[in-house]
């Protein structure tokens, strides 16, 4: 069964340095997404990607933070200098439809990024 | 802002039924969800109900939508082992907007 697989599972580095996390979303999912799990609170939506642009991002998406598709079959996050708080699981998700009209999404496993 | 509040752990007994209950606060959210994530794994779409609709049944899962309370219960019947995970409640936003608005997680805990 097609699956959305994600690079690194897990990820330590310093504060300040740049972080790219990697997704490889369904092949014919036109929708993608990332969101993240701070330990202990909420899943939180950070940004929708659509037809090569972002299409919605959130307030957690500042400008440290990017999103690319650089080839046919990767969706990346980029964390331009990471801070202790970005420490986080992030899942990347991809959807056929979109949430709008009740696509479902489809996540990875998350990536853990762990900032010192 | 939306918001899905829910509480963090319940724990039942193989065999009864798991009750897990959520509120928001969107009124406008065309449809609200339960995903099921397992220990190491992603986020797992388990149902989903349109916010016009009042229950939907599948199989051992019966989701109730009180739209008037904003409280969304998901009903798990005769709980299995494997039925131990985190469920999240989610809604999405109104007007068409692609986004979900997640739970913090409701951990199921089968005692044998």
């Amino acid at each position: 069964e097609p699956e959305v697989t994600q690079t690194p599972s897990h990820q330590v580095t310093q504060m300040g340095q740049e972080v790219i996390l990697r997704c490889v979303p369904i092949s014919n999912h036109l929708y993608f997404y990332w969101y993240r799990q701070i330990l202990g609170q909420k899943v939180e939506f950070l940004v929708s990607f659509y037809n090569n642009e972002i299409s919605e991002k959130s307030e957690i998406f500042d400008d440290q933070f990017s999103v690319e598709r650089p080839d046919g079959s990767n969706f990346t996050l980029k964390i331009r200098s990471t801070k202790l708080e970005d420490s986080a699981m992030y899942f990347c998700a991809s959807s056929p439809q979109g949430v709008g009209n009740t696509g479902e999404l489809f996540f990875g496993e998350g990536s853990r990024l762990t900032v010192l | 802002g939306e918001d899905v509040e829910q509480s963090l752990f319940l724990s039942v007994r193989e065999g009864d039924s798991s009750v897990i209950n959520c509120t928001y606060t969107d009124s406008s959210s065309t449809y609200l969800y339960w995903y099921k994530q397992e220990p190491g794994a992603g986020l797992q779409l388990l149902t989903y109900i349109f916010s016009n609709m009042d229950m939907k049944q599948d199989q051992r899962l019966t989701v109730l939508l009180n739209k008037k309370d904003k409280h969304l219960s998901l009903r798990i019947a005769d709980t299995q082992t494997g039925d131990s995970a985190i469920y999240f409640c989610a809604e999405s936003w109104g007007g068409g907007a692609d986004g979900l608005t997640f739970g913090k997680g409701t951990h199921l805990i089968i005692q044998p």
